[in-house]
């Protein structure tokens, strides 16, 4: 079946740093949406990708899509303690069902 | 607050006991999707219904687990004869009518298998 690995599992970056997750799918992906996850809560929707080579950016946050459609990745600029959370790529299923393939996720700690 | 709600937000039980969990969506949302969600790991989907028709279910899903949105609106999960396995979050989800709409998720209830 469909799989969606992401990597670093976990990343401990000092505040202004630089940081990025990639996403990789084992087949291609029609979008991948990115949801963020801060701690005891509910994942939350970032931003969708439905193109090839597609770039879109959202202040500090830039997210790619592979020109495979098979990656993915989110870049951020100078993080913030309130960037900390665990940040999850998940591709959308094949079919109409719309139900999502996530990622184990990268969580992300930034040291004050 | 009109996001989409879940009750109760923790559920602690006994083995072998049945639990049954309730999700409302955000009102004018077609599609409403289950999801499980163990520790370290990203939600793994579980059911999904459009209006009232569940068109979806996951291997993931055992027949004692079921689902129903009697009238396309509020959703229940039960789950029968719960296993320490069971022990998870289930995370409800609602969204317009596309399937690339992006998913709304309500807060979640975080099930205790004793």
């Amino acid at each position: 079946g469909q799989q969606v690995m992401q990597i670093p599992q976990y990343q401990h970056v000092q505040e202004g740093e630089d940081f990025t997750t990639y996403c990789n799918s084992s087949t291609t992906l029609s979008n991948i949406q990115w949801y963020k996850q801060r701690p005891g809560g509910h994942p939350v929707f970032l931003i969708q990708l439905v193109k090839s080579g597609e770039v879109k950016k959202q202040k500090r946050l830039t997210f790619q899509f592979g020109e495979a459609k098979k990656n993915s990745s989110l870049h951020i600029t100078a993080t913030q303690t309130t960037d900390v959370g665990t940040y999850f790529c998940a591709g959308v299923g094949s079919g109409n069902t719309g139900k999502l393939i996530f990622g184990q996720g990268t969580t992300l700690q930034v040291k004050p | 607050d009109t996001g989409v709600s879940q009750d109760p937000r923790h559920k602690i039980t006994k083995r072998g006991q049945n639990v049954t969990f309730r999700c409302d969506p955000i009102s004018e949302h077609n599609r409403l999707y289950w999801y499980r969600q163990t520790l370290g790991q990203g939600p793994e989907f579980l059911t999904y219904f459009q209006n009232e028709a569940q068109l979806e279910k996951s291997r993931l899903l055992s027949d004692r687990f079921s689902a129903e949105r009697p009238k396309g609106s509020f959703s229940t999960l039960e789950i029968q004869r719960t296993e320490q396995g069971d022990s998870a979050m289930y995370l409800c989800a609602s969204s317009f009518g596309l399937a690339r709409d992006e998913q709304f998720f309500g807060p979640g209830t975080r099930l205790t298998v004793l």
